[in-house]
Formats: C-alpha cells, sequence, structure tokens
C-alpha cells in the first residue's frame, strides 16, 4: 500500500522566503509528528498531531515555524522567513494509533536549503 | 532526560562476517527501544522495536538487537552481513506509558559493508 508521501522532495529558498512543506500520512493514521534532521545527525521532534489537534509544538526552533493539521490527514509546516540554519531535511512520520509502542512510518522527507 | 548514544559514527564489516551497531540509553523507567535504517534519499524504515518480554528481539532482513537493562543497551545485530545493508543505522528510545510521546534518536551510525 501506499507509505507517506511528502512534497516537495527539494526545496531552494532564499533567505527570507516563506516556504511550505506538505506530508500525506498513510490513509487511517491518527499520529502525525514532524521531525527535523540536521546534516549528519538524527532526526529531531518538532511537533506531534493526533487528528487534527497539535498537542506537542515543543520542538519547534522559532515561532517562524508553524503546522497544521487541518482535516486530520494532510498535514503542512510553513516555515516563514527562512534563515540558513533553517537548511535541513525535513521528514514526516504517522502511526496508526497513539500508543507509544506502536512504530513511526517515515516519508522520504524534503530537502531544504536556504540560500 | 531521555537520551540515545551511538558511540560508532561508522562501522565497517567485510561481506559474510557478523555485524554489531551499538546503542545505549538513558531513561526514567522501562523504555521502548527502535532501531531504524536509512538509505540515500529516503525515509527512515522500521527494522525492530523492543516494549517488554524476550531481551532478544527479531526484525527485517535477518536483523536482531538485544535489550540488556543492566547495561541499558541496545545492540543491533546480524549474523552475516551483506552489502546491501550498507546504510545509515539509528537508535531511537520512546518513554513508556499511554501517551504518544516522541521519538529521540540517536546520531546514526554509517554501516559500511565490503565484499
Amino acid at each position: 500500500g501506499a507509505g507517506v508521501s511528502q512534497s516537495p522532495r527539494y526545496k531552494v529558498a532564499k533567505r527570507g522566503q516563506d516556504v511550505a512543506l506538505r506530508c500525506d500520512p498513510i490513509s487511517g493514521h491518527v499520529s502525525l509528528f514532524w521531525y527535523q534532521q540536521a546534516l549528519g545527525q538524527g532526526p529531531e521532534f518538532l511537533t506531534y498531531f493526533q487528528n487534527e489537534a497539535q498537542l506537542d509544538k515543543s520542538g519547534l526552533p522559532s515561532d517562524r515555524f508553524f503546522a497544521e493539521r487541518p482535516e486530520g490527514s494532510v498535514s503542512t509546516l510553513k516555515i516563514q522567513r527562512t534563515q540558513q540554519e533553517d537548511s535541513a531535511v525535513y521528514l514526516c512520520a504517522s502511526s496508526l494509533v497513539r500508543t507509544s509502542y506502536n512504530e513511526q512510518f517515515f516519508g522520504p522527507g524534503t530537502r531544504l536549503t536556504v540560500l | 532526560a531521555q537520551s540515545v548514544a551511538q558511540p560508532e559514527d561508522q562501522v565497517n564489516v567485510a561481506e559474510g562476517n557478523p555485524l554489531t551497531v551499538k546503542c545505549t540509553y538513558s531513561v526514567s523507567g522501562n523504555p521502548y527501544l527502535f532501531w531504524y535504517v536509512q538509505y540515500p534519499n529516503r525515509g527512515l524504515q522500521f527494522l525492530l522495536k523492543y516494549i517488554t518480554g524476550d531481551n532478544l528481539v527479531k526484525g527485517s532482513y535477518g536483523f536482531e538487537a538485544e535489550f540488556n537493562k543492566s547495561q541499558t543497551s541496545f545492540h543491533l545485530k546480524k549474523p552475516s552481513a551483506l552489502v546491501s545493508d550498507s546504510a545509515l543505522y539509528f537508535c531511537a528510545v520512546r518513554e513508556p506509558g499511554g501517551g504518544y510521546n516522541k521519538l529521540i534518536f540517536g546520531a546514526g551510525t554509517r554501516l559500511a559493508v565490503h565484499p
């Protein structure tokens, strides 16, 4: 079946531009996570949705980062006024239920380069 | 605070030889532990998890991992390495309980299997 998809796969932005990154989770998955993976590092948690509710946004690095999941399926991560330090791969993951022992299924990521 | 350590940046092994990728963790209570693999330009793929029960966990592609509570370790192993196993491997931990709880990843270990 279809896995988690993300678009675009690659995005180049000039410093100061706004960007929007899309995630299509696996159909029926309740939980959705966004992670940021800097070069040579492991993914770091950004935010979590249970259906349409954003229950944890403690990992968002600044108020320039905003995420939404208005209908409980597709999610968008928006970064306003991009900075060079925002350059990273942004990973989306979904999970069938909210319990912590279920594995998360990851998308291929969006590689953001801010010039 | 939870943390995961992968002490080796890279592991080199000859094809056909056994491999071990090390992981240690720090978490309050009993942990939920995961291994993921990342191939170039692809998202993380779930390999295996430890929740409870038998300390030896078997996963995808012939991989297994051993949970050692006294040493707070969860090393990934495979009896006979393949060249196609060459990839980036991440260990991750989640706090137990009924909540969703985010994954905390190690920095990753690059496995290189030589013919």
